[in-house]
């Protein structure tokens, strides 16, 4: 079945350094891909996403290419700020399905 | 334009009652999905309802139930709470109408529900 792997956390920073969060799927068709983020004591945000092969999601600095070769959503930022500190979900939705599948979510934490 | 909004945001029970949770979605969106979430297993899909019918069902046991009223607020009960049953449940609206892959669910604050 569909399936969406992510780097375990937590992962903690300094204050404008780069990040990285990995994010592989697996899915039959061509999902969207989603990541969210979701801050203490809140629900989920849509932090950005990208519906077909190549599309570049990019949100408050944040960025995500999806990959059909490898099968990947990677976020990336330049330079975090201690504000970022939340937890992020990677996610996918087939284009027949209307549930979300999420991956277990990555914990970050930035110190200043 | 008003977020989706769930009550009541902290809920605790002991085991055996049952809860009504209520989840309003944004003004205009027909579609409304709930999710569990626990540190164990992550985020689940529970169902999902459009037009007051349930559209998906996820894999969860007959105990939890929903519905959708014609002004598209939703409640969620589970009955018979088990321990098992602590987590915070999130609500999630869309425009719906289609199955598309491009449209975007917005999720409410979620409600805490803690079974002693």
């Amino acid at each position: 079945g569909d399936s969406v792997t992510q780097m375990e956390g937590p992962v903690t920073l300094s204050e404008e350094a780069f990040l990285t969060i990995n994010c592989t799927y697996t899915a039959t068709g061509y999902p969207s891909l989603f990541w969210y983020v979701q801050y203490p004591g809140e629900g989920l945000q849509l932090l950005l996403k990208a519906t077909k092969a190549d599309d570049k999601g990019s949100n408050k600095g944040f960025e995500a290419t999806y990959r059909k070769e490898t099968t990947s959503f990677h976020l990336e930022k330049g330079s975090v700020q201690v504000s970022d500190s939340a937890v992020y979900f990677c996610a996918l939705r087939r284009s027949s399905a209307s549930k979300i599948i999420f991956g277990s979510g990555t914990r970050l934490s930035i110190r200043p | 334009k008003a977020g989706v909004t769930q009550t009541p945001r902290y809920l605790i029970k002991t085991r055996g009652q049952q809860v009504t949770l209520s989840c309003s979605p944004i003004s205009g969106h027909r579609s409304v999905s709930w999710y569990q979430q626990t540190p164990g297993q992550g985020l689940q899909f529970l169902f999902e309802y459009f037009s007051e019918t349930q559209r998906n069902k996820g894999n969860f046991p007959g105990r939890f139930s929903g519905r959708q009223f014609s002004n598209s607020r939703s409640e969620m009960n589970v009955s018979t709470l088990e321990l098992g049953d602590s987590a915070l449940y999130l609500c999630a609206s869309r425009p719906g109408g289609t199955t598309s892959s491009t449209d975007t669910q917005y999720f409410g604050p979620g409600t805490r529900l803690t079974v002693l």
